[in-house]
């Protein structure tokens, strides 16, 4: 059974960092790019990053470029998502997701999310 | 970037009906269109790519249709566990965007 667990969720003053988790399980990992998505509260979907299979290639919504670095650790089966300067408009839950077998761009499988709160 | 417009943002529907959400880009998309669900407390759940084709596991009265800048989400018959908000997205290009969010009440 394929499963994704999100985990390292919080409570961080703005300015500070965190490291998210992504925990993968049924699946061969480093076959899959994966994708973390946030939505704060009340609110919609918000892309924020994609990492390739093999962790060369990854992509950056405007809002978190040059403050969050998404990595994975194929040897683990695990996704992280750094998170530095944050800011209170991060406040969100965090999403990881799975990647389609047929498209590296498709969303498969979701985790349960990890909540954020930026906040002094 | 690509901006994604949903329509209706809410409706009422009750059970049996057929409900239509329309999802528009603000440029060719191609067919680079995918739909979820999401229920109140719960992650998102994919349902349909590449415009039409159903993701496994999604019931059969779920469909979509369209391409280049317009695109529907149909449920037919609707049931008891369709109540939630949809979303569209698109993923021809980067940054990939989201509607909205149409919330389908009773």
């Amino acid at each position: 059974e394929v499963q994704v667990l999100e985990s390292g969720g919080g409570l961080v003053q703005p300015g500070g960092s965190l490291r998210l988790s992504c925990a993968a399980s049924g699946f061969t990992f480093s076959s899959y790019a994966m994708i973390w998505v946030r939505q704060a509260p009340g609110k919609g979907l918000e892309w924020v990053s994609t990492i390739s299979g093999s962790g060369s290639t990854t992509f950056y919504a405007d809002s978190v470029k040059g403050r969050f670095t998404i990595s994975r650790d194929n040897s683990r089966n695990t996704l992280f998502l750094q998170m530095n300067s944050l800011r209170v408009e991060d406040t969100a839950i965090y999403y990881c997701a799975k990647t389609h077998p047929r498209s590296s761009s498709v969303f498969d499988y979701w985790g349960q999310g990890t909540l954020v709160t930026v906040s002094s | 970037d690509i901006q994604m417009t949903q329509s209706p943002s809410s409706l009422s529907a009750s059970v049996g009906d057929r409900v239509t959400i329309t999802c528009r880009a603000s440029q060719d998309i191609s067919n680079f269109l995918a739909w979820f669900q999401q229920k109140p407390g719960k992650a998102p759940k994919s349902l349909i790519y590449a415009a039409s084709s159903l993701q496994s596991g999604v019931p059969s009265r779920f469909s979509g249709s369209g391409s280049g800048t317009d695109f529907t989400l149909t449920v037919n018959s609707l049931q008891p566990e369709d109540f939630a908000t949809y979303y569209c997205q698109q993923y021809n290009s980067y940054p990939w965007t989201f509607g909205q969010g149409t919330k389908v009440e009773i």
